[in-house]
C-alpha cells in the first residue's frame, strides 16, 4: 500500500541555518504530496502542497519540489527561525484511496536563538 | 482558525466508558476524515465519511464507531475504552474527496485512566 517516510528527528539548528527535512513515499497512481506543520498544543496545519510532478509549493519561505523520478518530496528553508520550532509532517493522497492522508512520522525540528 | 470545530478538547474518563468525540466542518465541506494521533502510531486513519455515507475505513477498531449526519457533522464514538485508547483524536474536512486539501481541527486529547 501507499507509504510515506520521513527522516527521523528530532532535528535541532541554529537561528538562520539551512533547513532540509527528507521525505519519500510510495504510491501507486499520481498522489498529491502535502507538508502540514503542528506547534505545541495545537492541531495540523498545511504548509505547502504539490499536486504533479515537478509541481514546486512553497509557504512563508518553505519550498518543496515533487521529484516523481525520485519519489521524494523534501522539505526546504534557507533561513530558519525560532518560530518555526514544530513538529513537521509529509504527506500524500489521492483519488484511489479517497483522499485519506498518509502521514509520515513526522519531524521535530528545534531552532535555538 | 481552520474553521473546522471539534468538541470537547480534553476527556478524562475511565476504561470500560464511552464516550463520544464531535466535529464540524468547515462550511460547505462534504468529506469528514477522522484520524487518531498517538506516540507509538504517529498519525493513523481512522474513517472518512463524504456527505452522509463512509467511504473509506483505516485502522479503525471495532470498539470506535463513527456517523456523519445530515447537517454534516459527524461523531466518532468510542467504547469500552482501554488505557491505550488514549490519544489526540482530530478530525478534518475538505471541500469534495480525492486528492484536495484538508483542514484539520484542534483535537481532542483523550486521557483513559
Amino acid at each position: 500500500g501507499d507509504s510515506v517516510t520521513q527522516m527521523e528527528g528530532p532535528v535541532t539548528l541554529s537561528e538562520e541555518a539551512f533547513l532540509t527535512i527528507n521525505c519519500t513515499y510510495t504510491a501507486t497512481g499520481y498522489p498529491s504530496l502535502f507538508w502540514y506543520v503542528q506547534y505545541p498544543g495545537e492541531g495540523l496545519q498545511l504548509l505547502l502542497k504539490a499536486t504533479k510532478a515537478d509541481d514546486k509549493g512553497s509557504n512563508k519561505g518553505f519550498e518543496a519540489t515533487y521529484r516523481k523520478e525520485t519519489t521524494s518530496f523534501h522539505l526546504e528553508k534557507g533561513s530558519v527561525q525560532v518560530s518555526d520550532s514544530a513538529v513537521y509532517f509529509c504527506a500524500l493522497s489521492s483519488m484511489s484511496n479517497t483522499g485519506k492522508l498518509i502521514f509520515g512520522q513526522g519531524t521535530t525540528l528545534q531552532v535555538k536563538p | 482558525d481552520s474553521g473546522v470545530t471539534q468538541t470537547p478538547k480534553h476527556l478524562i474518563t475511565a476504561t470500560g466508558q464511552r464516550v463520544t468525540l464531535r466535529c464540524s466542518p468547515r462550511s460547505g465541506d462534504l468529506s469528514v476524515y477522522w484520524y487518531q494521533q498517538s506516540l507509538d502510531q504517529g498519525l493513523q486513519f481512522l474513517i472518512h465519511y463524504y456527505n452522509g455515507e463512509e467511504r473509506a475505513k483505516g485502522n479503525i477498531l471495532e470498539r470506535f464507531s463513527a456517523q456523519q449526519f445530515p447537517d454534516l457533522h459527524s461523531e466518532l464514538n468510542l467504547s469500552s475504552l482501554e488505557l491505550g485508547d488514549s490519544a489526540l483524536y482530530f478530525c478534518a474536512s475538505s471541500v469534495a474527496w480525492g486528492s484536495t486539501e484538508a483542514f484539520f481541527g484542534q483535537g481532542t486529547r483523550l486521557t483513559v485512566v
